[in-house]
């Protein structure tokens, strides 16, 4: 059974900064690797997606990187604004498609 | 294009009820995810359905159950609420062969009083 586990838990940073959000899972037989954003109480926001073949993705002031082999992927989310400020998951595709519990950022002005 | 639409909004039922929540996938989609986000906890996976079959559940009783119409359009319905379903349902749409993003709508916040 895939498990999904992101680190940190929480993040707190002063605008501007660049951050990491780290996800890992252990089954890498995926057929992709989807971040999310979820502002308190909504839906989720599909921020990018990589394929299982891919290694990276990016938009905008987002990369996100896959590797599938170790099990881990990274967001990487450049010069933060209080905007960014969310929840974010990550979750894999294999036969279904499971969450990590998501990173809690908070970007301060 | 229309998103991924979910209804009702809100549903407020009494402790032992039935409740019925809905999904629309986008068009073109097959596949419709369940999902349950209790307050301050993760996604817990439901259900999955492609194509009018139940291709996999997560670890939630059988009061939990669901369909899938020949449209795409889905059903989950929770038997004998509990306090403890009180939480906001999440349903996503996608195609089958992975290679394709998943998208959400905005839920369905279940309150059982």
């Amino acid at each position: 059974k895939q498990e999904v586990t992101q680190i940190p838990a929480a993040l707190s940073v002063p605008e501007g900064e660049n951050l990491v959000l780290n996800c890992s899972f252990t089954d890498s037989a995926i057929y992709n690797l989807q971040w999310f954003r979820q502002d308190p109480g909504k839906g989720l926001t599909s921020l990018l997606l990589i394929q299982s073949s891919q290694r990276e993705q990016t938009s905008g002031r987002l990369n996100a990187s896959l590797d599938k082999s170790s099990g881990r992927s990274t967001l990487y989310i450049a010069a933060s604004q209080p905007g960014d400020s969310a929840t974010y998951l990550c979750a894999v595709r294999d036969n279904d498609m499971r969450f990590g519990a998501g990173t809690r950022l908070t970007v301060k002005p | 294009e229309a998103g991924v639409t979910q209804s009702p909004t809100h549903l407020i039922k009494t402790r032992g009820q039935q409740a019925t929540l809905r999904c629309s996938p986008i068009s073109g989609h097959t596949s419709v995810y369940w999902y349950q986000q209790a307050l301050g906890l993760g996604l817990q996976f439901l259900l999955w359905y492609d194509e009018g079959e139940e291709r996999n559940r997560g670890n939630f009783p059988p009061r939990f159950s669901g369909r899938q119409f020949p449209n795409y359009s889905s059903e989950l319905n929770v038997n004998a609420l509990e306090l403890e379903d009180s939480a906001l349902y999440l349903c996503a749409s996608s195609t089958p062969l992975g290679n394709t993003e998943a998208f959400f709508g905005q839920g369905t916040r279940l309150t059982v009083v």
